[in-house]
């Protein structure tokens, strides 16, 4: 089946260890995006990629990294300079969209929870 | 400056009766699109409706309606006939730059519905 995969669902990190986060996508969809959720709260875009080999930061990218050198994939490493890591992480994709064909809404993952002791 | 708005952070609504979650935004693009997505406790996102920046009438989609006034800048979610399990958090999305490398979808901080049997 097409999807989104997101591995680990859980994972636990030390104070100062950098973590990355896998996203896997075979929807043969062109954009992915990471955002952040902390509890009670909305989403947070970390980063996003239109292309392979390009990507963009988004609202809060301090302390987090990416790349995109497949289009089936866009971890995403959450290093040591992050300050408060622990949250819900949550990856999606879409089709790319122009301002005429602007349908296209975003397919997520089931997310992965970390947490920093 | 926040770019989605939803001034409602928690709402009750009887069951069987009709809901209305408020939504504002704000672009300079002149083509976007607007989501709502729900998230129930599980922490899944699932699609509930789109609306595009042209399209002329309001989207409909089973018991959920989006009321889009362009001028007010504003994508209100209505759902009728409320069952039990539309308790969750409801989300209001927009993306902008379409065709661009600048191509993302923000969310909104979400509102929090709660069906009362």
């Amino acid at each position: 089946d097409g999807g989104i995969t997101q591995s680990p669902k859980y994972l636990f990190r030390k104070e100062g260890q950098n973590v990355t986060l896998s996203c896997e996508q075979n929807l043969n969809h062109d954009a992915m995006y990471w955002y952040r959720q902390d509890p009670g709260q909305g989403l947070r875009l970390i980063y996003y990629s239109q292309i392979v080999n390009d990507f963009q930061k988004g609202d809060i990218a301090e302390g987090y990294s990416v790349s995109r050198e497949k289009k089936e994939s866009f971890p995403l490493t959450v290093t040591s300079a992050q300050k408060n890591p622990t949250a819900f992480y949550l990856c999606a994709s879409s089709i790319s969209l122009t301002p005429w064909r602007s349908t296209g809404e975003l397919f997520f993952g089931e997310g992965s929870r970390l947490t920093v002791l | 400056a926040q770019k989605i708005t939803q001034t409602q952070p928690g709402m009750f609504v009887q069951e069987k009766e009709a809901v209305t979650l408020d939504c504002t935004y704000d672009t300079s693009d002149p083509s976007y699109g607007l989501f709502w997505y729900k998230q129930p406790s599980s922490g899944e996102m699932i699609f509930l409706i789109y609306q595009g920046s042209y399209d002329q009438q309001n989207a409909t989609e089973g018991r959920y309606s989006l009321n889009f006034q362009k001028a007010r800048k504003s994508a209100n979610l209505v759902i009728s006939a409320s069952q039990l399990g539309d308790s969750a958090m409801y989300f209001c999305a927009m993306r902008e730059g379409l065709g661009t490398s600048y191509d993302k979808v923000i969310f909104g901080p979400g509102t929090s519905l709660s069906v009362i049997p």
